[in-house]
């Protein structure tokens, strides 16, 4: 399967905390994005990391790519009410314009 | 920028009808993306245009699933006759590259 496996499904943490989820997979990869969807809304791009990539970050937002593993994390710093939702990773293989998503990670921040 | 716009947001029909939805993407995106999204997964690829030319449909049930990108900009997704099972979200994305893809808020759909 192209699909990527978020874990966990659900988390739950005090607002001030941080939140990190992991996304693993098992195909090749061009690149690996992670979106954000809030409830009842359409997903929010937030980050892509290349293949050739082993980090980025974007505010509070802190993506790793291990292609050995075949695994990606996603860290949330000092949580806020307003990250309650969830989030997906999306691959994109080789040759490829379209994303697989996985089945998402359930965040919830408790204040 | 104007995002994506969808319409209707929320459709409520009988098993057996049909439905079809609207996408409107983002000025100058030549990709246009159409997922279903069951309650509690992630995004499924229904169907992917470049421009006005289908690139993907490998997933699209076309015995009742039929979409149509006119003069390479709106695109329609049409469900007939509808199931229960149907029941879902639908996303339309667009992309100016292929990478990152910028999504509408969704129609809503109940069958009955």
């Amino acid at each position: 399967s192209q699909q990527g496996e978020e874990d966990p499904q659900a988390l739950s943490i005090q607002e001030g905390e941080n939140a990190t989820m992991n996304c693993s997979y098992k195909t090749s990869i061009n690149n690996l994005q992670w979106y954000r969807q809030n409830s009842g809304r359409g997903l929010v791009h937030l980050i892509l990391i290349r293949s050739n990539e082993r980090e980025k970050h974007s505010g509070r937002l802190r993506v790793t790519l291990d292609t050995s593993k075949k695994s990606s994390s996603l860290l949330i710093t000092a949580s806020r009410a307003a990250d309650t939702a969830s989030y997906f990773c999306a691959l994109s293989t080789q040759g490829a314009q379209k994303l697989v998503f996985g089945q998402g990670t359930r965040l919830t921040i408790n204040p | 920028e104007a995002g994506v716009a969808q319409s209707p947001r929320y459709k409520i029909i009988e098993k057996r009808q049909s439905v079809a939805f609207w996408c409107n993407p983002i000025s100058g995106h030549a990709t246009l993306y159409w997922y279903q999204q069951i309650l509690g997964q992630g995004p499924k690829l229904l169907i992917q245009f470049q421009n006005n030319g289908v690139v993907d449909d490998s997933q699209l049930p076309k015995d009742r699933f039929s979409a149509e990108r006119l003069k390479g900009v709106d695109s329609t997704l049409k469900i007939q006759p509808a199931k229960l099972e149907d029941s879902a979200v639908y996303l339309c994305a667009s992309s100016p590259t292929g990478e990152t893809q910028y999504f509408g808020p969704g129609t809503r759909l109940l069958v009955l």
